[in-house]
């Protein structure tokens, strides 16, 4: 059984572009989130997706969008990128059930150069 | 405002010593869960242990034990007769609200060194 897997694994992209990571989730999850994690820090949630839809936002600009598919995969993009978008980003599969284990993938690493 | 407080930034221990992660939390709700993750090098977040609030029984798996107490928003986590491969940075993260779970606030990460 396929845990959590993420696309690309690195990436290097330059100021002002546009990026989009891909998550699959564990079989049989239905709920993807999103989160940022800086150099030594926490993860911080960006958004969580439901029913194809965004149900969760944390404090995030409108640059990060996302989007979940029928086959419960998600993409997470960012536009206009800044340096400081550089960073981990995880992905967060779950049931959307209360107290529900959330089983995370190895992330991708961002470079914004 | 939800917010998780991990004081020690950095832990350095002999192979077989006991060592202690402290976790602390505030949160406005009554009902909430709390977790430890662990991240190796490799990146990705290990689910450890989930207890939720009414839960205040402390629980042993093998090496690992937790002390939760509401009374001081507690929940630190203990590693018994430490291993070179419990290297890796711990999370504790708090989940509140609606959809429990699915949405964390992870405190900043120790970094826990097991030296040979």
């Amino acid at each position: 059984d396929a845990g959590v897997t993420q696309s690309p694994t690195h990436l290097i992209k330059t100021r002002g572009q546009q990026v989009t990571l891909r998550c699959s989730p564990k079989s049989g999850h239905d709920t993807v989130s999103w989160y940022q994690q800086a150099l030594g820090q926490g993860p911080q949630f960006i958004f969580q997706y439901y029913e194809e839809e965004e149900r969760q936002r944390g404090n995030f600009p409108d640059r990060f969008s996302g989007h979940q598919f029928p086959n419960y995969s998600s993409e997470l993009n960012v536009n206009a990128l800044l340096l400081g978008d550089s960073a981990l980003y995880l992905c967060a599969s779950s049931l959307m059930l209360d107290g529900a284990e959330a089983f995370f993938g190895q992330g991708t690493r961002l470079t914004v150069v | 405002a939800q917010k998780v407080t991990q004081a020690q930034t950095e832990i350095s221990v002999v192979e077989k010593e006991d060592v202690t992660l402290d976790c602390v939390y505030e949160t406005r709700d009554t009902t909430y869960y709390l977790f430890w993750y662990k991240q190796p090098p490799s990146g990705e977040l290990v689910f450890l242990i989930r207890r939720n609030s009414f839960d205040e029984q402390n629980e042993i798996s093998g090496r690992y034990s937790w002390n939760f107490q509401k009374s001081t928003s507690s929940f630190n986590f203990t590693i018994t007769a430490s291993q070179v491969v419990d290297s890796a940075v711990y999370f504790c993260a708090l989940s509140e609200g609606e959809n429990y779970g699915q949405n964390f606030v992870f405190g900043p990460g120790t970094r826990l060194s097991v030296l040979p």
